[in-house]
């Protein structure tokens, strides 16, 4: 059963626009949520991690809220550049987890063209 | 700064055949993972290490294994490969609550 659901899958953009991902998730108990990055062919790169019931995060031109009661969470990223092209993953960590288990978003895909 | 590599990154293979994907840390990190990437799905556990000899199955085991026999290096083994194991493998360690992730090794099973 999924238990991270992100929405829109895939959202195209163009360079300068503003734009918003969302992410709901039923994990129980949740600890921290994290976005990460993800460009074509590579890794995960960790943009920011919220932790508190209603938090607040911003780096850069990226900036993000949680509401655990709410289970929800949001990605903005502000004045869009094409190397923002990459796929945003969501990740809830599971506070039951002694081992640092970690629930994936299937990601939306983020184009930004010209 | 922290790094997980790991090799090869691209690996193709017939079905039937053995495969070994290895994973490498220079953080002195006690907990590994394994996890793949397929299309439309968010990374699944495959397993998790949490020291040398100390492995446990994740949520999708089937099919692999692990072996960790020193901290710094975390192998996932698949003994005849089967096509619905080509996907993209990523390792990640954990340290100060947070996992580092891998580039990824890209495995096509034929």
């Amino acid at each position: 059963k999924t238990q991270v659901e992100q929405s829109p899958q895939s959202l195209v953009v163009r360079q300068g626009e503003n734009c918003v991902l969302q992410c709901n998730y039923s994990v129980t108990p949740d600890n921290h949520l994290r976005w990460f990055k993800q460009d074509t062919g590579k890794g995960l790169v960790s943009l920011t991690v919220l932790v508190d019931q209603k938090d607040k995060t911003s780096n850069g031109r990226y900036s993000a809220t949680l509401d655990k009661d709410a289970k929800h969470s949001t990605l903005h990223i502000t004045a869009t550049l094409l190397d923002d092209t990459a796929t945003y993953i969501c990740v809830v960590g599971d506070r039951g987890s002694a081992l640092g288990r970690l629930h994936f978003g299937a990601g939306t895909q983020l184009i930004v063209i010209p | 700064d922290m790094k997980v590599t790991q090799m090869p990154r691209y690996l193709i293979k017939r079905m039937g055949e053995n495969v070994l994907l290895e994973c490498g840390q220079d953080m002195s990190h006690e907990t590994m993972y394994w996890y793949r990437q397929d299309p439309g799905l968010g990374l699944q556990l495959i397993y998790i290490s949490y020291d040398v000899d100390s492995n446990s199955e994740g949520d999708i085991p089937k099919g692999y294994r692990v072996s960790r026999k020193k901290r710094e290096h975390f192998s996932l083994i698949l003994d005849s490969a089967k096509t619905n194991q080509t996907s993209v493998y990523f390792c990640a360690s954990r340290g100060l609550g947070e996992q580092y992730f891998g580039p990824g090794t890209r495995l096509t099973v034929l």
